[in-house]
């Protein structure tokens, strides 16, 4: 069964720690993404990544981190500096075309 | 629940009649363009797509519209049922080498029975 999945659903975090966000593919796609989404706004960019070990910061990478040590894994790190964390994450894989295909999300909460 | 759909615009259409929503796009260089649909709490879903040098594409119940001249986008669902209750929004796709898309806000679909 093919698939973006993300984990957790749902994350509760302490204001100033760090947390990270799972994101795997088994479609065998190079590039992924990371976005958020805030209500009444479009997803924004965080980072993505077109291939193994490169990727390239977002519109909104400021407070976030990413590795792709794996064509299947594409973790996002929130950090303490990152001002609003609190938000919808949704990752993303992209065909050789140009179709873009989301996770489930993980809908992340720092009080 | 997932408070996406907060102060978006809504369409409210009977069940079985069709549902037209409609996307203005940014850049006049985006070369492909995609229709997603979100329910409550979950990742967006791939519904259509469609690119520059087409005008029109044709799915399962629905049909996207690309209007170049005034840069404006549109997803008609036929026979609109419950089950297309979201919010349904674009996709640009910036035409460069750098894959990257912009986003609309979206539109919820209200289906009434």
């Amino acid at each position: 069964d093919g698939g973006i999945t993300q984990s957790p659903k749902y994350l509760f975090r302490k204001e100033g720690q760090n947390v990270t966000l799972s994101c795997e593919q088994n479609l065998n796609h190079d590039a992924m993404y990371w976005y958020r989404q805030d209500p009444g706004q479009g997803l924004r960019l965080i980072y993505y990544s077109q291939i193994v070990n490169d990727f390239q910061k977002g519109d909104i990478a400021e407070g976030y981190s990413v590795s792709r040590e794996k064509k299947e894994s594409f973790p996002l790190t929130v950090t303490s500096a990152q001002k609003n964390p609190t938000a919808f994450y949704l990752c993303a894989s992209r065909t050789g075309g140009d179709e873009q295909y989301f996770g489930p999300g993980t809908r992340l909460t720092v009080t | 629940g997932e408070s996406v759909g907060l102060h978006l615009p809504t369409l409210s259409v009977q069940e079985g009649d069709n549902s037209i929503i409609n996307c203005a796009y940014s850049n006049s260089a985006s070369d492909y363009f995609i229709w997603y649909k979100q329910e409550s709490g979950k990742g967006p879903q791939f519904i259509i797509d469609i690119r520059s040098n087409m005008d029109k594409r044709q799915g399962q119940r629905v049909t996207v519209l690309l209007n170049k001249t005034v840069k404006h986008l549109s997803l008609q669902i036929a026979a609109t049922q419950p089950g297309d209750s979201a919010v349904y929004f674009c996709a640009e796709k910036v035409a460069s080498g750098t894959y990257k898309y912009i986003f609309g806000t979206g539109t919820r679909l209200k289906v009434l029975a």
